[in-house]
């Protein structure tokens, strides 16, 4: 079984804190994902890396950035969080991204609910 | 652009009625396209995926290219069915890494 790991389930942060969360997977998967989860929004992409030390925006990068040193671990960092960052962070990893291939399945963590007081 | 729409936050339905939950793209190529789906307390999971043409948990989806639409369908629904849907959409054109668009999502109650 494909398994995603977030560090934390919750976490509250202060407005101008530096902010990790981390994701982990553990089925050597090329891809990882960060999504923002916000009711009435559905889910929205972040960033996402195909491989080491490689990163791509998503749709709403500002804010934020990413960080891959080993194939297995994705952070996200808030440089200085805000209010408005207050969101359930999903994490999600695929082994490949190619259309058409059974094994583009994104597989989920649990997600990180963070509130930024 | 791509984009998936999802019309419907909400639906409620009683066990034993049959259940759709609409779904509507935007995409000028072939999409491939994707219900994922998360029960109360768990993660997010894959429910189904138009290649395969699968049924999963009595759960059918066919897309529409005319009108490009991808509608999910149970013929009677189950109360463990009430969930949160989502519809995806994955394009061909600078997405060969597998990043998918998600629909806003719709929150389905089967009531007993």
């Amino acid at each position: 079984d494909v398994k995603v790991t977030q560090s934390s389930r919750y976490l509250v942060k202060r407005t101008g804190e530096k902010v990790f969360l981390e994701c982990v997977q553990d089925m050597d998967h090329e891809n990882m994902f960060w999504y923002r989860q916000d009711p009435g929004l559905g889910l929205r992409l972040i960033y996402f890396s195909y491989d080491v030390k490689m990163k791509e925006k998503g749709d709403i990068p500002e804010g934020y950035s990413v960080s891959r040193e080993k194939k297995e671990r994705f952070s996200l960092i808030l440089e200085s969080a805000s209010t408005n960052q207050t969101s359930m962070y999903l994490c999600a990893s695929s082994l490949t991204g190619l259309m058409g291939d059974a094994r583009n399945e994104q597989f989920f963590g649990p997600g990180t609910r963070l509130t930024v007081l | 652009a791509q984009r998936v729409t999802q019309p419907e936050k909400l639906l409620s339905v009683f066990k034993g009625a049959p259940v759709e939950l609409k779904c509507n793209y935007s995409y000028s190529g072939s999409p491939e396209l994707f219900w994922y789906v998360q029960y109360s307390r768990q993660r997010l999971q894959l429910l189904l995926r138009h290649i395969s043409r699968e049924s999963i948990k009595g759960f059918t989806a066919d897309l529409n290219k005319g009108e490009t639409s991808f509608h999910l369908k149970k013929p009677f629904a189950q109360e463990e069915d009430s969930a949160m849907y989502y519809c995806a959409l994955k394009g061909a054109g600078g997405t060969s890494y597998g990043k998918l668009t998600f629909g806003q999502g719709t929150i389905l109650t089967v009531h007993p």
